[in-house]
């Protein structure tokens, strides 16, 4: 069974500029999550899709983060305009349900502002 | 919001020896998990536990559920070279599918 894909891989940007980063879940799971991982820390949750719905996206910060997922499947994060301290490693993770349901990773996007 | 605290930062440790690692929290989880995340890699799981008192092995890992529902614990026995990663706990509550990491033990193993 294949993994959850993430790409690209690297992503290098000057602060101010855009950047989006791609996620293909495992297919059939329902639920898609965004991580953030910031150097030494554990990934903290940015936003979770429920099929095509938005769960919970409290601790996306609004201002400059989005992402969708239109047809329940892949899903993008956008990152507008980009700030020095975004620079972290995004995860992506997908589970057959919410609750419960164990969680796979991808390997993520590294993302570095210079 | 909800943190972890996992204890140690990292270990140094000499091939064979048991090593053991911890995870609190001020609140109460209902399901904890132990994961182990490779450079350029995403966390992997190793054990999920569901229930308080739970006591859970896979291979030479033993993870327990805390009775206060607030802690959990991480043993590998005999390590290898290939243990070396960054071990998170997480834990999971009654709201929904977030989880909540700890900041992470790093293990390296000295052959």
């Amino acid at each position: 069974e294949a993994g959850v894909a993430q790409s690209p891989r690297y992503k290098i940007i000057e602060k101010r500029q855009s950047v989006a980063f791609w996620c293909n879940p495992i297919s059939g799971h329902a639920t898609l999550y965004w991580y953030q991982q910031i150097l030494g820390q554990g990934p903290k949750l940015l936003i979770q899709f429920q099929n095509n719905g938005v769960v919970d996206d409290s601790q996306l910060p609004k201002d400059r983060f989005s992402a969708e997922r239109l047809k329940g499947v892949d899903s993008t994060l956008k990152i507008q305009p980009a700030k020095l301290e975004d620079s972290a490693v995004y995860l992506c993770a997908s589970s057959l349900a919410s609750g419960l349901s164990i969680q796979y990773f991808g390997a993520g996007t590294r993302l570095s502002v210079l | 919001g909800q943190q972890l605290n996992q204890s140690p930062q990292s270990m140094f440790i000499q091939e064979g020896e048991d090593v053991s690692m911890n995870c609190t929290s001020s609140s109460i989880f209902n399901t904890w998990l132990w994961y182990k995340q490779e450079p350029g890699e995403g966390p992997v799981l190793l054990i999920a536990l569901y229930k308080a008192g739970e006591l859970t092995s896979n291979g030479r890992l033993t993870a327990q559920f805390g009775i206060t529902r607030k802690d959990s614990f991480l043993n590998i026995s005999a390590s290898i070279p290939s243990d070396v990663g960054i071990y998170f706990c997480a834990g999971q509550n009654f709201q929904g599918g977030k989880l909540i990491f700890g900041q992470g033990t790093e293990l390296s193993v000295k052959p």
